[in-house]
């Protein structure tokens, strides 16, 4: 199975602030690499599929980068609705994997 | 907007069986391959099984290989996860998701079925 590693696992910044999260393969998956954000209580919701595509009605500030074993999820200018769980998941063979999570918390 | 709606939670000894539902309405329901997802209490998604569109492949988590079986009516648009020989650390929450893009992309998701497993 591919692994996927989150990091950092919690994160606090302030509203405002522009914040990176990293996730990392084990082995290679090209780009086919998805984002999710969850809020308490709720189902994740898809942000980014394909390493850097924006869902349909996913704000611009959120964007995705990186090819092969290493991506990142940069948010911009984070407002209070932005604090929540974020989850990267490799679709590139079964079975499909999720990273750990990444806790982005108010400073 | 594609909806997607979970039923069939609840508590349940070890040992036993449920099955869960998952109705989709607003999209074309048989392009869709769908996935099961949960997410035990406090911790992160863990992907369980998969059913193409035409409802012709699945795939199972080494974890539920041999106990879980995965389904769907495309007539109904519905998808099924019969669950049996359930264990103590089957409790979580379950989700249906999909896409229409790949098999094991999750564009959509439902809002989650809680399953308990507890004597």
């Amino acid at each position: 199975d591919i692994q996927m590693t989150q990091s950092p696992s919690s994160l606090s910044a302030s509203v405002g602030d522009r914040v990176t999260i990293t996730c990392r393969a084990s082995q290679g998956i090209s780009n086919y690499l998805a984002w999710f954000q969850q809020k308490p209580g709720k189902a994740p919701k898809s942000l980014i599929y394909a390493a850097s595509s924006l869902q349909s009605g996913v704000p611009s500030k959120f964007s995705g980068s990186g090819s092969g074993t290493d991506f990142t999820l940069t948010i911009s200018s984070l407002q209070p609705e932005d604090f929540a769980t974020y989850y990267c998941q490799q679709y590139n063979s079964y079975p499909p994997t999720f990273g750990q999570g990444t806790r982005l918390e108010i400073k | 907007e594609v909806q997607l709606l979970e039923s069939g939670g609840g508590l349940v000894q070890p040992g036993g069986s449920l099955r869960l539902s998952c109705a989709a309405s607003e999209f074309t329901f048989s392009s869709y391959a769908m996935s099961w997802v949960r997410q035990a209490p406090g911790k992160g998604l863990e992907w369980v099984s998969a059913i193409s569109g035409s409802g012709g492949s699945t795939y199972y988590a080494d974890s539920v290989k041999g106990r879980f079986t995965i389904s769907r009516d495309n007539s109904k648009n519905t998808l099924y996860l019969q669950m049996n020989s359930l264990r103590a650390e089957d409790t979580a929450l379950y989700y249906c998701a999909g896409s229409n893009y790949d098999s094991i992309r999750f564009d959509y998701w439902g809002q989650g079925t809680l399953v308990t497993v507890s004597s």
